[in-house]
């Protein structure tokens, strides 16, 4: 069954510091997603990207952060300068067209010290 | 406001028995909605989609009623495996942006 990729599944960084989460959406999937959560918190929406552009962020999507899929495979969040309170699991999500469900890969934690 | 509300519990239950949740969620404009289930420390799972008429995957049945903005999700004939978090999903105006209630713990023992 296709599924959706995350690397890598653990990430220590220090405050300030630039990191790079990756995802693999599922193969025929058009519409990705970015979530967070933080421990112990519920999922939070953060972006929605279709057709090599964001249709929708939250307000905490800021200018710290950026999306993108640099090739026919992959679709990253950059975070520029992590922040303590950025320490969450990261989820990628993809769906397929004409489908509402969503997919989520296993996550990302990130740990921001 | 929340967009998605949910009672955190943790519902817990004996083997075999019937344990049902609720959800309230605040846009009206919402236009599809989901339960999945959580795992401590893993991804969320689709567990089903919920339609208007009333949906039911085996032992699962999820109901909608957009009047009320309130949506179930009743387990039936609980097994050990079922212990997880059960979280509400509504979507925003469009279908790009999910809604994630704070999940309800459900733990059934034997």
């Amino acid at each position: 069954e296709p599924e959706v990729t995350q690397t890598p599944s653990h990430q220590v960084t220090q405050m300030g510091q630039e990191v790079i989460l990756r995802c693999v959406p599922i193969s025929n999937h058009l519409y990705f997603y970015w979530y967070r959560q933080i421990l112990g918190q519920k999922v939070e929406f953060l972006v929605s990207f279709y057709n090599n552009e964001i249709s929708e962020k939250s307000e905490i999507f800021d200018d710290q952060f950026s999306v993108e899929r640099p090739d026919g495979s992959n679709f990253t969040l950059k975070i520029r300068s992590t922040k303590l309170e950025d320490s969450a699991m990261y989820f990628c999500a993809s769906k397929a067209p004409l489908y509402n469900e969503q997919f989520f890969g296993p996550g990302t934690r990130l740990t921001v010290l | 406001r929340k967009e998605v509300e949910q009672d955190p519990g943790p519902f817990n239950v004996p083997e075999g028995a019937t344990v049902a949740f609720n959800c309230t969620y605040s846009n009206s404009a919402s236009q599809s909605f989901f339960w999945y289930r959580q795992d401590c420390r893993k991804e969320p799972k689709l567990l089903m989609s919920v339609y208007s008429s009333g949906n039911e995957d085996g032992r699962f049945t999820a109901q909608l009623n957009r009047a009320s903005q309130y949506i179930s999700l009743l387990i039936r004939d609980s097994k050990l495996s079922d212990s997880a978090t059960y979280l509400c999903v509504a979507t925003g105006r469009g279908i790009n942006k999910f809604y994630f209630g704070s999940g309800t713990k459900l733990n059934v023992k034997p």
